[in-house]
């Protein structure tokens, strides 16, 4: 069955230091891969996505992701964080069975970066 | 480009009620829109699929006479919980894609209060 995960509940980091959030995923094919960013009471925002190509991938707010294919990993990275950056994070692929479109969420990572 | 609006962003109902809760896209024709519940903190729980014109396909566990939806056109769908109870609080969000590459655009979001 297709998966996604994110290891990490929450990620605490100072700002200015760099960040890393995790998703790992378990897709059939060539997985398409997204990541979004929801800040409280809000809806999801679309960072970036990996479709084909190069395998860092770069997207909104200078975040930037890349694709290993041999760890099935897609981990969310920037150089330098900010407060502002402090939100929950979310990985996601699509479902490819059935061309429902549908996306499957990981469960979510909880950014805090602290002054 | 690629906006989703919903309304409303925040409603307070009495138990026994009903609400509706309009998803817009509004820069592009959404061929297929879904319906997500989320918990605090929690990932996004999908709950149905929407296509213009036909009948909505709901994930199963979700009462499909509870939440009706409709999508009436190729820019608005609509989710009604009928009968409401305080149990069915929560933030709702919709998404919406316009049939490229497995993309969602999502919604502000809605938080129901039911009293």
């Amino acid at each position: 069955a297709q998966s996604v995960a994110q290891p990490e509940d929450q990620v605490n980091v100072a700002e200015g230091n760099p960040l890393t959030v995790k998703c790992t995923y378990s897709v059939s094919g060539n997985p398409y891969l997204f990541w979004y960013v929801q800040y409280p009471n809000r809806g999801l925002q679309f960072l970036l996505k990996y479709i084909t190509g190069d395998n860092l991938v770069k997207g909104s707010y200078g975040f930037e992701a890349e694709f290993n294919k041999s760890q099935t990993s897609f981990h969310l990275k920037k150089p330098s964080a900010l407060v502002s950056d402090s939100a929950l994070y979310f990985c996601a692929a699509p479902l490819t069975s059935g061309n429902t479109g549908k996306l499957i969420f990981g469960q979510g990572t909880t950014l805090q970066v602290k002054p | 480009g690629a906006v989703v609006s919903q309304h409303p962003s925040r409603v307070i109902c009495k138990s026994g009620t009903s609400v509706k809760i309009e998803c817009r896209s509004l820069d592009f024709q959404a061929t297929t829109m879904f319906w997500y519940r989320q918990f605090p903190k929690q990932s996004l729980m999908l709950m149905a699929t929407s296509n213009e014109g036909s009948k909505a396909t709901y994930e199963q566990g979700v009462e499909k006479d509870k939440f009706l939806i409709n999508h009436a056109s190729l820019t608005l769908s609509t989710l009604t919980v009928t009968s409401a109870h305080p149990e069915d609080s929560s933030f709702y969000i919709c998404s919406a894609t316009g049939g490229g590459a497995y993309e969602q655009y999502f919604g502000p979001g809605t938080r129901l209060t039911v009293t």
